[in-house]
């Protein structure tokens, strides 16, 4: 089946600094991905819907300018934590969906931020 | 009206018996609803999943019932096993658009 990659899987940083994590499509083209964050025992919650070669749609209380998202390109969108602080630890997971396929929305094993 | 409310928080099954969470939903137009499985540190699988036209699917242990004038759908794991002990997430979009998740339900399945 169809695979999303995330990479790093854990990242440890300290306050103030920005950490990029990467989404990425194995074997088909995403023209939309999905980040979602989900704190200890919550559930998933969207913050944003990255969409290849035009900006991103944010969810009502997701600052754009905290969370930079990028989709290059057909395989890759980047979630970016600018300026991070303690209250942005969480559990960040990408999704994308393999529209020429069974349409089925396919996570990735999900990045965990731990900001010092 | 985009909430998906999901019960119970969590679920203590014995081996060989039948898991059941329920969810409900408000949005008349959401017309895909599909169960996630998660285990900690990892990202949600895709178990099953259901659209209004049908009002039940069955994979393997796995079955979701659906009533489209209650606006609810549930899941049942049949003969739980001590491996299906994962939290469970209903969820519910409109075609391709963003998944809107449940609270989740914590199975726990003793031997």
């Amino acid at each position: 089946g169809a695979v999303v990659s995330q990479h790093p899987s854990r990242v440890i940083c300290k306050s103030g600094t920005s950490v990029k994590i990467e989404c990425r499509s194995l074997d088909f083209q995403a023209t939309t991905m999905f980040w979602y964050r989900q704190f200890p025992k919550q559930s998933l919650m969207l913050m944003a819907t990255s969409n290849e070669g035009s900006k991103a749609t944010y969810e009502q209380g997701v600052e754009k300018d905290k969370f930079l998202i990028n989709h290059a390109s057909l395989t890759l969108s980047t979630l970016t934590v600018t300026s991070a602080h303690p209250e942005d630890s969480s559990f960040y997971i990408c999704s994308a969906r393999d529209l020429k396929g069974t349409g089925e929305l396919f996570f990735g094993e999900g990045s965990r931020l731990t900001v010092l | 009206q985009q909430q998906v409310k999901q019960s119970p928080q969590s679920l203590i099954v014995q081996k060989g018996g039948i898991s059941i969470i329920n969810c409900a939903y408000e949005n008349t137009a959401f017309d895909y609803f599909p169960w996630y499985q998660q285990f900690p540190g990892k990202g949600p699988a895709l178990l099953i999943a259901i659209r209004p036209d049908v009002s039940e699917k069955k994979e393997g242990r796995f079955t979701i019932s659906f009533n489209k004038s209650a606006k609810q759908f549930s899941l049942h794991i049949m003969d739980s096993q001590p491996g299906d002990s994962a939290t469970y997430f209903c969820a519910a979009s409109i075609g391709t658009d963003k998944l809107i998740f449940g609270t989740g339900t914590r199975l726990q399945v003793f031997p």
